[in-house]
């Protein structure tokens, strides 16, 4: 049984160019969670889905950033127009309703 | 609370010393608690949960123990191993609701 996939594990944009981040969760799970996690720090929440919902979405920037589970095919977190401080390894989580959730091994986004 | 890009705390231990890593946590209504360990370049990985209606729970050479009185969580590690040095997450979760909140973190180093 495959684990929480991301791709691309490592991604570098350039200023004012899009990023997107795909998650695949793990087989059976319809909960979605993205984190962000700078150097020598903890996760922090960005936004929670299931299947072609947004539940919470109350650590996402209100620009730039959006994210999507629809129906078929993975996640996907968009940034738009990226900045410096848009680098980051972001990690994708998946879990069952009310259980733990797993993690993906993360992409780390350069920003140039 | 969030971090605010601290360096982490550090706890170094000799191999084959017990470990002790502490959180705090400061939302009263948590009810739930898991422990992550953070291998370099890896997402987040469970290690083990506990409920607030205990106050212990035992794992294979790990122990986590709850005080709601003082909101205090730690994580025991019987036997440390170079394989446990990491960084280690507490994090906790709020009624049943999916959003987990993840502590800052600290750096187990474990000395052969």
């Amino acid at each position: 049984n495959a684990g929480v996939m991301q791709n691309p594990r490592h991604l570098v944009r350039r200023r004012g160019q899009e990023a997107r981040l795909r998650c695949s969760p793990m087989k059976g799970h319809s909960h979605v969670y993205w984190y962000r996690q700078l150097p020598e720090e903890g996760l922090k929440f960005m936004v929670y889905l299931q299947k072609e919902n947004i539940i919470d979405e109350s650590g996402m920037p209100k620009e730039r950033f959006s994210a999507e589970f629809p129906k078929e095919g993975p996640s996907i977190l968009r940034i738009q127009q990226v900045v410096r401080g848009d680098s980051a390894a972001y990690f994708c989580a998946s879990s069952r309703p009310d259980n733990e959730q797993f993690f993906g091994p993360g992409t780390r986004l350069t920003v140039l | 609370g969030e971090s605010v890009g601290l360096h982490l705390p550090t706890l170094s231990v000799q191999e084959g010393d017990n470990s002790i890593i502490n959180c705090a946590y400061s939302n009263s209504a948590s009810d739930y608690f898991i422990w992550y360990k953070q291998e370099s370049g890896k997402g987040p990985q469970f290690i083990i949960d506990i409920r607030s209606n205990m106050d212990k729970r035992q794992g294979q050479r790990v122990t986590v123990l709850l005080n709601k009185t003082v909101k205090h969580l730690s994580l025991q590690i019987a036997a440390t191993q170079p394989g446990d040095s990491a960084v280690y997450f507490c994090a906790e979760r709020a009624g049943g609701y999916q959003k987990v909140t993840f502590g800052i973190g600290t750096k187990l180093q474990v000395i052969p």
